[in-house]
């Protein structure tokens, strides 16, 4: 298969700490990347893993282990504004083409 | 620099009419690719251009069409218009070259309804 697997809601409260899964099926893909996406507005990049292990910017962190299928991003030190939809996307092998998740909707509560 | 531009913001079209949208990528990124988000199907991938070439294209009906100008701005053309393509059509442009920081920039979107 071709898919990509997130949970679909994800509920915090503000200033906690929350990580968004995501499991895939295929392993032949050249990296895993995540983009947040707010209501009515365009996605934007967040972080990339093209090698397992652990890539930090900020508050944001993702992971990805090839020998499990799963990835995951990690917000650290929740802000309202963090309130989004949040998308894995794999790359393909030719780097010309990203599958996407369906999209982890995260609602940070005060 | 300016972002990555398309045009128009929002169009509503009748059912069998065609529509072009337009890409214009950040300056340097050769690479355009497009992407239909709807609720059901979620973000699904069109086409992607580079140099005037298209690499890769998804599971569209041939009612989809793209192209790519030398100055890298892209165009969309749908014909044929159904109400299920009602969705926000994404463009994504990369530098296209190296693969260290693969991070897409998308476009604003075009919102497109069929009546």
């Amino acid at each position: 298969g071709q898919s990509l697997e997130q949970p679909s809601e994800v509920t915090a409260v503000e200033g906690a700490i929350v990580q968004i899964n995501c499991t895939y099926q295929t392993s032949g893909f050249y990296g895993l990347s995540w983009y947040q996406q707010h209501d009515g507005g365009a996605p934007t990049f967040l972080s990339y893993n093209a090698l397992d292990g652990l890539e930090e910017t900020g508050r944001f962190s993702s992971f990805l282990s090839r020998s499990d299928s799963y990835g995951y991003l990690l917000l650290q030190e929740l802000q309202m504004k963090d309130s989004a939809s949040y998308f894995c996307a794999r790359l393909n092998n030719a780097g010309n083409m990203l599958t996407f998740g369906g999209g982890t909707r995260l609602m940070v509560k005060p | 620099k300016a972002g990555v531009t398309q045009t128009p913001r929002y169009l509503i079209k009748t059912r069998g009419q065609q529509v072009t949208l337009s890409c214009s990528p950040i300056s340097g990124h050769r690479s355009v690719s497009w992407y239909q988000q709807t609720p059901g199907q979620g973000l699904q991938f069109l086409f992607e251009y580079f140099s005037e070439t298209q690499r890769n294209k998804g599971n569209f009906p041939g009612r989809f069409s793209g192209r790519q100008f030398s100055n890298s701005r892209s165009e969309m053309n749908v014909s044929t218009l159904e109400l299920g393509d009602s969705a926000l059509y994404l463009c994504a442009t990369h530098e296209g070259r190296g693969r260290k920081n693969y991070g897409y920039t998308f476009g604003s979107g075009t919102r497109l309804t069929v009546v």
